[in-house]
């Protein structure tokens, strides 16, 4: 299996631009998160999906931000408009319902 | 949002020593990860505890789930230059399948 799958590995683009970030779960996996990295703040759940619907999405910062799986094989997290403060890393996990989960190798998120 | 704390934040060790850190949480946890994530990767789960008191070993790392389900410690023997990288726990309560992340603890080895 290829893990999960992450796109792009970096972004950078200008304030108040729309971002749209990538993920493939690991095939047959149930659970799909979305996590964000930074210094400040360390690993931060913003959402989680069951089956490709969300479930719990109390760790999204504010309405700019917004995500959705419209399969078992697919889902983004979009920001709209973007912040220099959105800036961070982002990681997208996957897991069978009584497994621990596999994270992607991210996405760096620079927004100036 | 909610974060476990993790000691030491930080530790450098030389080649050779054991290193033990840990995780502690004001609410109880069914069952504790840890990882470990190097630069520019995403974590990598190391070892997965389910049952208080629980003691778990993957090569030369040994975690422990604490009987009071509120903590959780992680041990590595003879340490290389390979396990430089930052380890994190992560705690699941009852009732969620959310894990709550810790803060870090990043190690760095001495040659």
């Amino acid at each position: 299996d290829a893990g999960v799958i992450q796109s792009p590995r970096h972004e950078v683009t200008e304030m108040g631009q729309e971002v749209t970030l990538r993920c493939k779960p690991i095939s047959g996996h149930d659970y799909l998160f979305w996590y964000r990295q930074t210094m400040m703040r360390g690993l931060e759940l913003l959402i989680y999906f069951n089956n490709n619907v969300p479930i719990d999405d109390s760790g999204m910062p504010e309405d700019r931000f917004s995500a959705k799986m419209p399969n078992a094989s697919f889902s983004t997290l979009k920001i709209q408009p973007s912040e220099p403060r959105d800036s961070a890393v982002y990681f997208c996990a996957s897991s069978f319902v009584d497994g621990g989960y596999t994270f992607g190798s991210g996405t760096r998120l620079t927004v100036v | 949002g909610q974060q476990l704390n993790q000691s030491p934040q930080s530790m450098f060790i030389q080649e050779g020593e054991d290193v033990s850190m840990n995780c502690t949480s004001s609410s109880i946890f069914n069952t504790w990860l840890w990882y470990k994530q190097d630069p520019g990767e995403g974590p990598v789960l190391l070892i997965a505890l389910y049952k208080a008191g629980e003691l778990t070993s993957n090569g030369r790392l040994t975690a422990q789930f604490g009987i009071t389900r509120k903590d959780s410690f992680l041990n590595i023997s003879a340490s290389i230059p390979s396990d430089v990288g930052i380890y994190f726990c992560a705690g699941q309560a009852s009732g969620t399948y959310k894990y709550i992340f810790g803060t870090g603890t990043r190690l760095k080895v001495l040659a």
